[in-house]
């Protein structure tokens, strides 16, 4: 149980253009979804923390305007990098969890999705 | 901002050796959770620590929790090429009545055989 799908795994898009990067809780609700970026050989930097049905809250730094986040539901978490440039290149994973509970220690990622601006 | 410092940050051993991977904080953690990350794909749990002192054993991999709840540690014993990947620390953390999960700045381990 407690499966993330993280759609797509790979894009390439042209700059200007915008992708959206979806991720989905398959076997249980997600109230609260992270969103991830992973530079090479670094270690996972929180960008947003994305609540159901309420605005994400952004880590400092990150622009909401360049990264929109859409959590509509309980099972999908959205992320759009807009207005795409090479510098937005890199690994985006989310994660989810169902419930804060004793028992739900760790958390649940997507398997990534790299982005490549050209 | 990392708030989880790992040390080393990068680590390359022969196949058969000992290491040890440390994570550090100065805030005390409720529960602290150890995963590793292999290239293009995300995170994948080893373990929880949840009591200061604690120590938990995964085969080769020993897991500790220091008594304060403040740091913690990874020993990998007769390291195997299997092993090499990103290891990484994390854990929730309450700011302005919102849970964040926050990783380490995460250790590269490189097993050569």
């Amino acid at each position: 149980g407690a499966v993330v799908s993280q759609h797509p795994s790979r894009v390439i898009c042209k700059s200007g253009t915008s992708v959206k990067i979806e991720c989905r809780s398959l076997d249980f609700q997600a109230t609260t979804m992270f969103w991830y970026r992973q530079f090479p050989k670094k270690s996972l930097m929180l960008m947003a923390t994305s609540n159901e049905g309420s605005k994400a809250t952004y880590e400092q730094g990150v622009e909401k305007d360049k990264f929109l986040i859409n959590h509509a539901s309980l099972t999908l978490s959205t992320l759009t990098v807009t207005s795409a440039h090479p510098e937005d290149s890199s690994f985006y994973i989310c994660s989810a969890r169902a419930s804060r509970t004793i028992a739900n220690y760790g958390y649940t990622f997507g398997s990534g999705t790299r982005l490549t601006v050209v | 901002t990392q708030l989880l410092e790992q040390s080393p940050q990068f680590l390359s051993i022969q196949e058969g050796e000992n290491l040890t991977v440390y994570c550090n904080s100065s805030s005390v953690f409720s529960s602290l959770q150890w995963y590793r990350q292999e290239p293009g794909e995300g995170p994948v749990l080893l373990v929880t620590v949840v009591t200061g002192g604690e120590v938990k054993k995964l085969k080769r991999l020993t897991f500790q929790f220091g008594d304060a709840r403040k740091d913690s540690s990874l020993h990998i014993t007769a390291a195997q090429p299997g092993d090499t990947g990103l290891y990484l620390c994390a854990h929730d953390l309450l700011a302005s009545g919102t849970y964040k999960y926050i990783f380490g700045t995460g250790t590269r381990l490189k097993v050569l055989a």
